[in-house]
């Protein structure tokens, strides 16, 4: 079993419809991070959480420490949201990234 | 400035050829990182500088070679390559080695023929 389990594994969504994303770790954590990636490109950092909620613009990103599990929510959803998006767990001490193989998300027009 | 700059963005080499990938940040950090990632999976960690001195090294092929000239430059030279390490290679940067807000590159889409 991965550390970092993600679902959906894919999604597809209509312009416009909120979109949760899913991230189960079993591991400790100091932090957690959701990613971006667009095909064929680098990766963004979107959020880095280590409790509660954060939001940024469309994007809304929360923690439960105690379930060990996060969710990232996409308001409104957009065409140019289509992207990979991974879940990865800082664990305590300099240990490198967990990451989760991605949840694959294309919004349709 | 708040960017990892990779180049290049492409990179087609043959299996005999030697080539360097560069990364460049001018954050401040003090760890600098490769990593690998093979299409549709997650990156996979390769190297990891720590006040400009390798600190792990992820079981790397010797054909792979990192060398950090300064704190805000990461090399990675390539030599005899197989086709398999084809790739997109991403290089990253944080404050510490903690891996605490890492931010990463664009990356170097490798193909090796």
């Amino acid at each position: 079993k991965n550390e970092v389990e993600q679902s959906p594994q894919n999604l597809t969504a209509q312009e416009g419809e909120f979109i949760t994303i899913n991230c189960s770790y079993s591991v400790g954590i100091s932090a957690l991070h959701w990613l971006q990636q667009h095909p064929g490109g680098g990766i963004v950092s979107l959020f880095m959480l280590s409790s509660g909620k954060k939001k940024h613009g469309r994007l809304i990103a929360t923690i439960n420490i105690q379930e060990k599990h996060s969710s990232l929510h996409i308001t409104a959803s957009h065409p140019r949201d289509s992207a990979v998006y991974i879940c990865a767990v800082s664990r305590p001490g300099n240990t490198p990234l967990v990451f989760g193989k991605g949840t694959r998300l294309s919004v349709i027009a | 400035d708040t960017e990892v700059t990779q180049t290049p963005k492409h990179l087609v080499m043959g299996m005999t050829n030697k080539k360097s990938l560069k990364c460049e940040q001018h954050m401040g950090h003090r760890a600098m990182y490769w990593y690998k990632q093979k299409a549709k999976k997650p990156p996979e960690l390769m190297f990891v500088y720590s006040y400009e001195k390798l600190s792990i090294n992820e079981s790397v092929p010797s054909r792979f070679s990192p060398e950090c000239p300064n704190s805000s430059l990461l090399n990675l030279h390539l030599h005899a390559l197989q086709p398999e390490d084809s790739a997109l290679y991403l290089c990253a940067s944080s404050q510490d080695p903690t891996f605490l807000r890492a931010f990463f590159g664009q990356g170097t889409r490798l193909t090796v023929v």
